[in-house]
């Protein structure tokens, strides 16, 4: 079956650093890879997506690479700010495997950014 | 982007009790689905409800005790039957279009008493 697996958090950082949380994934076909960010109080919200091995995902100064060689998707953002602390999922769908647009999550990780 | 509102926001209930969450989309979808996250961990997805038929119910999760309605392509219910403490959850409900990511409402926090 298909899974997801992320880092740890809660992550720290100081404001400006950079940041980098990995998720690796297993999947028995082709699946599309997600990024989803929940802000304190908020549902779900897409950050970022790549459909096929080598794609890069970019929004807001984030950055994700569909790696099918290391079956990773790393979320990686140069320089955090206060306002990026919220949990962030990584996710994927596997349509080849008949399992339609169903998500399969990570556990997310908590980010914390200080001044 | 569509909108999905959803309701109640939180609700505190007796167990044994059932409640009923809606879902409202704010525009035709082909795909709804119910997620359930426990606190601290990542969402499982309860089922996928389908317009007009019974839901398809992931493993681990039966229609006596999360019954789903979806009467049309914009609105659906989920139901948490004869609750205990262990159904303390935050539900979520998303949608999906034909040619669309999935999105999601802001969740229902359900604490059972």
């Amino acid at each position: 079956g298909n899974s997801v697996t992320q880092m740890e958090g809660p992550v720290t950082l100081s404001e400006e650093a950079f940041l980098t949380i990995n998720c690796t994934y297993t999947a028995t076909g082709y699946p599309s890879l997600f990024w989803y960010v929940q802000y304190p109080g908020e549902g779900l919200q897409l950050l970022l997506k790549a459909t096929k091995a080598d794609d890069k995902g970019s929004n807001k100064g984030f950055e994700a690479t569909y790696r099918k060689e290391t079956t990773s998707f790393h979320l990686e953002k140069g320089s955090v700010q206060v306002s990026d602390s919220a949990v962030y999922f990584c996710a994927l769908s596997d349509l080849s495997t008949g399992g339609g647009n169903k998500l399969t999550f990570g556990t997310g990780t908590q980010l914390k950014v200080e001044l | 982007s569509a909108v999905i509102s959803q309701k109640p926001s939180r609700d505190i209930c007796q167990r044994g009790t059932s409640l009923t969450i809606q879902c409202q989309v704010d525009s035709q979808v082909t795909m709804m689905f119910w997620y359930r996250q426990q606190p601290g961990q990542s969402l499982t997805l309860i089922a996928t409800a389908n317009q007009g038929s019974e839901a398809t119910y992931e493993s681990g999760f039966v229609i006596d005790k999360f019954p789903i309605s979806r009467p049309n392509l914009t609105f659906s219910t989920l139901t948490v039957s004869n609750m205990s403490p262990e159904d303390s959850s935050i539900y979520l409900c998303s949608a999906q279009g034909p040619n669309t990511e999935a999105f999601f409402g802001q969740g229902t926090r359900l604490t059972v008493v």
